[in-house]
């Protein structure tokens, strides 16, 4: 089993629509967990940790599942400029070590 | 702005060739790591440093890498001999003071290997 998982997508969706990416993860052990973000030809960039409670940034809100080992991320109102590639992000048990998945592609369409 | 620079940003080399990538750092630093990314594979960890030093370079594919951290605003990574199977995007990227495991990314070396 691959330590991170996630569905490679592409999600096309129309402007305005909700879209939702699940990742789950192998390591029960991992403690951070995070969403990155990535343009086209572009490097990854951090969109928003994930919180054991659930977090909420805008129209983005992230969660948690520890006991199934999954994390999520919400996407509200999706605009044009959400298109991109989601990477799914956990470390490793020794500090430092992150583990991304490959990535859901998403493609926000007029 | 992660405070990392890379060069080249671009590099087309024949097989067999050496290859050097290099990671400048502009701004303070926690640890420093080099990631590859190809379509098949997704980003994968090569290696990374704690103050200068080697902690985990089981990510590098074979003895033709090798990478050095000499000071603590610079890096490299080296692949000799070159081969096909080696293209790629390599990023440096560096976790930084408070924000602990989160990590900012360079913009990349976009690696041909003919």
């Amino acid at each position: 089993r691959k330590e991170v998982e996630q569905d490679p997508g592409p999600f096309n969706v129309p402007e305005g629509a909700t879209v939702a990416f699940n990742c789950t993860y192998s390591n029960s052990a991992s403690q951070s967990f995070f969403w990155y973000r990535q343009d086209c030809r572009k490097e990854p960039k951090l969109l928003m940790s994930v919180y054991s409670s659930g977090n909420e940034d805008g129209r983005f809100t992230a969660q948690l599942n520890r006991a199934s080992q999954y994390i999520s991320l919400l996407i509200r109102d999706s605009k044009l400029s959400d298109s991109a590639t989601y990477l799914c992000v956990v470390n490793r048990r020794s500090q430092g070590n992150l583990i991304f998945g490959k990535g859901t592609k998403l493609s926000v369409k007029p | 702005d992660a405070g990392v620079i890379q060069s080249p940003r671009h590099e087309v080399t024949e097989m067999g060739q050496e290859v050097t990538l290099r990671c400048k750092l502009i701004s303070g630093h926690n640890s420093l790591f080099w990631y590859r990314q190809t379509m098949m594979r997704g980003l994968e960890l090569l290696i990374y440093f704690n103050n200068n030093v080697p902690i985990d370079d089981s990510g590098m594919p074979e003895d033709r890498f090798s990478a050095k951290m000499p000071n603590a605003s610079f890096s490299t990574l080296k692949i000799q001999p070159s081969e096909p199977r080696d293209s790629a995007v390599y990023f440096c990227a560096i976790s930084r003071g408070s924000s602990g495991n989160t990590i900012y990314f360079g913009e990349g070396s976009w690696l041909t290997v003919v």
